[in-house]
C-alpha cells in the first residue's frame, strides 16, 4: 500500500531534550515536506526536500533541522526541544515538482508532539 | 501565492449534494486550483485540481468560473464520511517550494 508513514504518533517530552520524528515514503517521490499544525494558524510548512542531499527552509523553519540521505526517509529534528514547539507534525510526499507535472501531496497520519 | 476565501462552516444532510465554495479573485494564469480535505485526527488528502476547465473524479467534481475567480467543490452525494475541513488552495506551477499554503478552510458538517 502507498503510505508516508511517521514515527512516534505521540510524544511528550521536556525542553531542550532532542527528539527526532521520523517519516518514510514508499512511493519513490522525489519531493518530501515537513508541516504543522497549530490551532487558528493553520498548517504551515517547516522544510521541504526536492530530492536526496537537497533540503531548504520553509515558512517556519526556526529550532527545527532535517536531512535527506536516502529517497525514502526525511527525519524532522529537534536539536533542544521548546514548548512553543508543542505541536502536530505532518510529513508529506509527491513526485517532482517539473513544470505540468501533476503533483498530488500525500501527507502521514501525524505527530502529536508535547513538549513540557 | 494568491489567497482564497472560504466560508468558515457548513452544514449538509447525508445522501444530499454539498456545493463547497471558493473565492480567489487575485488568480494568475498559472495557478492551479487544489482541494484538499482534513478528516477529524488524519493527514490532509487531496480531493481534486484544476486549471480552467470543470473536472471530475470518483471523489468530488470542480467547477470553474469562467473568469477563473471562483470556484466550486461539488459532493454529489454526501455521506458521514465526508465530514472534514475542506481547504481550497492556489498552487503556481514552476515555482520551486511547492508548499501548500493552507488557508482556514471550510469545516463540512453532514447531518443523517
Amino acid at each position: 500500500e502507498a503510505q508516508v508513514t511517521q514515527n512516534p504518533r505521540y510524544l511528550i517530552t521536556v525542553t531542550g531534550k532532542k527528539l527526532t520524528v521520523t517519516c518514510s515514503q514508499n512511493m519513490n517521490h522525489e519531493y518530501m515536506s515537513w508541516y504543522r499544525q497549530d490551532p487558528g494558524l493553520g498548517l504551515r510548512q517547516i522544510y521541504y526536500s526536492m530530492n536526496v542531499e537537497v533540503t531548504d527552509k520553509g515558512d517556519v523553519p526556526e529550532g527545527y533541522k532535517v536531512s535527506r540521505k536516502e529517497k525514502r526517509n526525511f527525519p524532522l529534528i529537534l536539536e533542544s526541544p521548546s514548548p512553543n514547539q508543542t505541536s502536530l507534525y505532518f510529513c508529506a510526499s509527491s513526485l517532482g515538482l517539473d513544470r505540468g507535472k501533476y503533483n498530488e501531496q500525500f501527507f502521514g497520519p501525524g505527530t502529536r508532539l508535547t513538549v513540557l | 501565492d494568491a489567497k482564497t476565501t472560504q466560508p468558515n462552516s457548513m452544514e449538509s444532510n447525508e445522501e444530499e449534494p454539498v456545493h463547497l465554495p471558493c473565492n480567489h479573485s487575485t488568480i494568475s494564469g498559472t495557478d492551479y486550483i487544489h482541494w484538499y480535505r482534513q478528516l477529524p485526527s488524519q493527514g490532509p488528502e487531496y480531493v481534486i485540481h484544476g486549471l480552467t476547465s470543470n473536472v471530475n473524479n470518483r471523489m468530488a467534481s470542480l467547477a470553474i468560473a469562467e473568469d477563473r475567480k471562483s470556484s466550486t467543490l461539488i459532493l454529489h452525494r454526501a455521506t458521514l464520511r465526508d465530514a472534514a475541513v475542506y481547504y481550497c488552495i492556489l498552487r503556481r506551477y514552476g515555482g520551486s517550494q511547492g508548499n501548500l499554503i493552507f488557508g482556514k478552510g471550510t469545516k463540512l458538517s453532514v447531518k443523517p
